[in-house]
């Protein structure tokens, strides 16, 4: 069966420092991947996507950036952070049908 | 573009009420609908999902029929228990990508 697995957990970054966080994805071969941020008090907002290795789109502009360099790993990046940065990350998996979640990342900025 | 309007929240209910969310959707193609739930401090797992008019889906007690006439997706249960406390966002899928609700706390008190 498939799994995915996001780590760390929990994460507390300085202002300004750099952030990677990475998704994988195991149990199948070639998933579309997502990573979504869930603001406190909203809805789920779709930041990234990538339909293969290298491929990746972005959804809104910020200061983040992805990258999938293997077929079942994404990370998220950013070489700066800002508070509003702060949320729960989530990535997700898919192969024509539903998206899957991870247990998410929550991030909070000092 | 396609959107997700879930009613407003919180719920909060005594155990073995009846439980209706309500959502209803707009979208230009043939979306496949969702329900996800996210307990405390998880991710989001899928609850239940309808692909076309006319499909329920049911999960775990829960039910929601995809109604194109009135482009909603219900969220019912008739029976709810303390466990059932979550945050629960409906979504649709069209040619892949995921639109969310903002999602709606219900709890459930014994």
């Amino acid at each position: 069966s498939q799994t995915i697995h996001q780590w760390p957990a929990t994460l507390v970054q300085p202002v300004g420092s750099p952030l990677s966080l990475e998704c994988t994805v195991e149990g199948t071969s070639n998933p579309n991947l997502y990573w979504y941020r869930q603001a406190a008090g909203r809805g789920l907002q779709l930041l990234f996507y990538s339909v293969g290795i290298g491929q990746i789109s972005s959804e809104v502009p910020q200061n983040l950036s992805a990258s999938r360099p293997q077929d079942r790993q994404f990370i998220l990046s950013s070489k700066k952070l800002l508070l509003s940065d702060s949320g729960f990350y989530l990535c997700a998996w898919s192969i024509e049908g539903p998206q899957h979640f991870g247990d998410g990342t929550r991030l909070s900025i000092l | 573009g396609d959107s997700v309007t879930q009613m407003e929240g919180p719920v909060t209910l005594s155990e073995e009420a009846f439980l209706t969310i309500n959502c209803t959707y707009t979208a230009t193609g043939y979306p496949s609908l969702f329900w996800y739930v996210q307990y405390p401090g998880e991710g989001l797992q899928l609850l239940l999902k309808a692909t076309k008019a006319d499909d329920k889906g049911s999960n775990k007690g829960f039910e929601a029929t995809y109604r194109k006439e009135t482009t909603s997706f219900h969220l019912e249960k008739g029976s709810v228990q303390v466990s059932d406390s979550a945050v629960y966002f409906c979504a649709l899928s069209d040619r892949g990508k995921l639109t969310f609700g903002k999602g709606i706390t219900l709890s459930v008190r014994p």
